[in-house]
């Protein structure tokens, strides 16, 4: 069965550091989403694309984050510089069209900010 | 986007139906009902969606109210792998907005 791909797992890194994480979604599937999970709470979207082009990123900080999927493929999240309060689970998804059909989760990049 | 209430944890035996509530009072006309659940350490696993009528699939039964304004969730056998935090979302503006669900365990 088909999955989404995410690397690395696991990240820590000191504050004030440049960290990036790669997610390759399901092959076919135009939409792809990341997500924030901080512990003990629900997902939160990020930014979501629609092939390459960003459709929404509204709750991404633009100062300090940054997203790309340029072939409309795979996608990159980064972030320069590292806070503290950027310890959490990022989690890529993935979905065949944009509206009202299912999201195909990634395991996720778990990352620990010192 | 709708705002959904769950209740923060629930229990239940193993081998019986575990039966999430979720209430949407405030839902739209063309707003879906989904459901996904998370287990420990892992991304959230798509279960089922539904507009008006109930749904059924491998996985579960979903229960919308002819009002729409709540809906159940449905494991018909639970199993210990079922523990697992359930969210309910109300899917408008094309995206997923993810409340705090429900603990659910399952206990053997």
């Amino acid at each position: 069965e088909a999955e989404v791909a995410q690397s690395p797992r696991y990240k820590i890194t000191e504050k004030s550091q440049a960290v990036a994480f790669w997610c390759d979604p399901i092959s076919g599937h135009a939409t792809l989403y990341w997500y924030r999970q901080i512990l003990g709470q629900g997902p939160e979207l990020l930014v979501q694309f629609q092939d390459e082009s960003v459709v929404d990123d509204s709750q991404l900080p633009k100062d300090r984050f940054s997203a790309e999927r340029l072939k409309g493929v795979d996608s990159t999240l980064k972030i320069q510089p590292a806070e503290l309060g950027d310890s959490a689970m990022y989690l890529c998804a993935s979905s065949l069209i944009r509206s009202y059909n299912e999201q195909f989760f990634g395991p996720g990049t778990r990352l620990t900010v010192l | 986007d709708a705002k959904t209430t769950q209740p923060p944890s629930m229990d239940c035996a193993e081998g019986r139906a575990a039966n999430l509530p979720c209430n949407h009072s405030t839902i739209s006309g063309n707003e879906y009902v989904y459901w996904y659940r998370q287990i420990h350490s892992q991304g959230p696993q798509y279960i089922i969606h539904g507009l008006k009528n109930n749904e059924t699939n491998e996985m579960a039964s979903l229960i919308i109210t002819e009002d729409r304004k709540s809906s159940t969730l449905i494991l018909p056998h639970a199993t210990l792998r079922d523990t697992a935090v359930y969210y309910c979302i109300v899917q408008g503006a094309q995206k997923l907005v993810f409340g705090q669900g429900t603990r659910l365990t399952i206990n053997p």
